[in-house]
């Protein structure tokens, strides 16, 4: 069985910092790995995605996230927040065994302040 | 264009009563999926639809019947409405096992009174 836990429930920021959210998963095959953002009242859009190759994954919004394999994690990442960051974030991850079933983290909510 | 679509967006129903959401994508997808989020924003995936057929069932109250007339829709249907259903449910399809993303609809905000 496949799981996924993302360490921090809230990350506050200060406009321009950059981020790091936290994302660890388990699972005994190769896996897929995403992240998800959910806006207020919206559904979850796609950031970015690892599926082979690259390690380093370059998504929309100026996102980026590193597929670890040793430390089985994927860490989203951005050099420079904006107010309109302020969102839920999702890690989830899917195997070739789970038929396409996701397996979603608990979110963080990113918090970006003036 | 909304690529998949859900209806309706607000339900405000009260205990006992049946209701259905609706689910279209135009995507071309040949699966599709629903997820519930509580209250606390956890993701759970309920049932996914393959070509029409049910390939993933969780652990789902048998209240809970998907319906999936062709591969562009999967309705969802709730029996004997409870408390415990208050929750946003959505919709989601992809393309091919595993690799593809998933692509979702804005949600059903579902409350119980």
């Amino acid at each position: 069985a496949q799981s996924v836990t993302q360490l921090d429930s809230q990350v506050p920021v200060f406009e321009e910092a950059p981020v790091e959210l936290r994302c660890n998963y388990s699972s005994s095959v190769s896996v897929y790995l995403f992240w998800y953002v959910q806006y207020p009242n919206q559904g979850l859009q796609l950031l970015l995605k690892y599926l082979s190759g690259s390690t380093l994954v370059k998504g929309i919004n100026g996102f980026e996230a590193e597929f670890n394999k040793s430390q089985t994690s994927f860490h989203l990442r951005k050099p420079s927040v904006h107010i309109s960051d302020t969102a839920e974030y999702f890690c989830a991850v899917s195997d070739m065994n789970a038929g396409n079933m996701l397996t979603f983290g608990g979110g963080t909510r990113l918090m970006v302040k003036p | 264009d909304t690529a998949v679509s859900q209806t309706p967006k607000y339900l405000v129903t009260q205990m006992g009563n049946d209701k259905s959401i609706k689910c279209e994508q135009n995507l071309g997808h040949d699966t599709m999926y629903w997820y519930k989020q509580d209250s606390k924003k956890f993701l759970k995936i309920m049932f996914s639809y393959n070509n029409k057929e049910l390939i993933i069932n969780e652990t789902v109250p048998n209240r809970f019947s998907p319906k999936s007339p062709d591969k562009a829709h999967l309705n969802l249907h709730i029996n004997s409405l409870e408390l415990g259903d208050s929750a946003v449910y959505f919709c989601a399809s992809s393309q091919d096992k595993g690799r593809q993303p998933q692509h979702f609809g804005d949600g059903t905000r579902l409350s119980i009174l």
